[in-house]
């Protein structure tokens, strides 16, 4: 099946660990974004990127970092300087950045212990 | 900044109304709206997506309209049934500082009661 591959669901990270969330996809897009969801709140948009070597900071980069070696995968790191972790982190990409669609990955719910 | 607002933030209906979801926006530069919904904690599903050129878009019994000019866009839901229970989410792509960004709105929570 075609779409959206967001792993692990679930994921725990200790204080001052740096975890890696992993996203997939096989609809040959071009375009990936991260985003973060609050309780109750909308969606803010972490790192996007628009083709493969190429990622641009969105509106919270900080203490995130990505990576764009391959089209079909955009792993987002979540390092220790990101004070505030927990959120669940949703996982997008479309054909190119401007006038396609966006599709969604399942999300993954990070927890600090 | 491109601004998406979503009204009401909740919503309760009985089963079979018909209702309506607003969604506003600040900068009407943009290059098409997406409609989403969102059951709790899963992904989002794309609904409809509006190119900028367009006024509206049909899927079964969602229609969703775009009035550029004024920055609005609605969701009308026909004869709603329990299992659109779900939170809906519109998003905009492009606008001033949003280059070629989604921008979000806040949601409409939905309750469809049997």
């Amino acid at each position: 099946d075609g779409g959206i591959t967001q792993s692990p669901k679930y994921l725990f990270r200790k204080e001052g660990q740096n975890v890696t969330l992993s996203c997939e996809q096989n609809l040959n897009h071009d375009a990936m974004y991260w985003y973060r969801q609050d309780p109750g709140q909308g969606l803010r948009l972490i790192y996007y990127s628009q083709i493969v070597n190429d990622f641009q900071k969105g509106d919270i980069a900080e203490g995130y970092s990505v990576s764009r070696e391959k089209k079909e995968s955009f792993p987002l790191t979540v390092t220790s300087a990101q004070k505030n972790p927990t959120a669940f982190y949703l996982c997008a990409s479309s054909y190119r950045t401007g006038g396609t669609e966006a599709f969604f990955g399942q999300g993954t719910r990070l927890t600090v212990v | 900044k491109q601004e998406v607002t979503q009204i009401p933030a909740a919503l309760s209906v009985p089963e079979g109304e018909n209702l309506v979801l607003n969604c506003s926006f600040t900068d009407s530069a943009i290059y098409n709206l997406q409609w989403f919904r969102q059951d709790p904690g899963k992904g989002l599903t794309s609904l409809l997506l509006i190119q900028s050129s367009q006024r509206e878009q049909t899927s079964g019994r969602l229609n969703a309209s775009l009035d550029k000019s004024s920055g609005r866009s609605t969701l009308y839901i026909a004869a709603s049934q329990p299992g659109d229970s779900a939170t809906y989410l519109c998003a905009v792509l492009g606008g001033i500082g949003a280059g070629n960004m989604l921008t979000f709105g806040g949601g409409t929570r939905l309750m469809v009661k049997p």
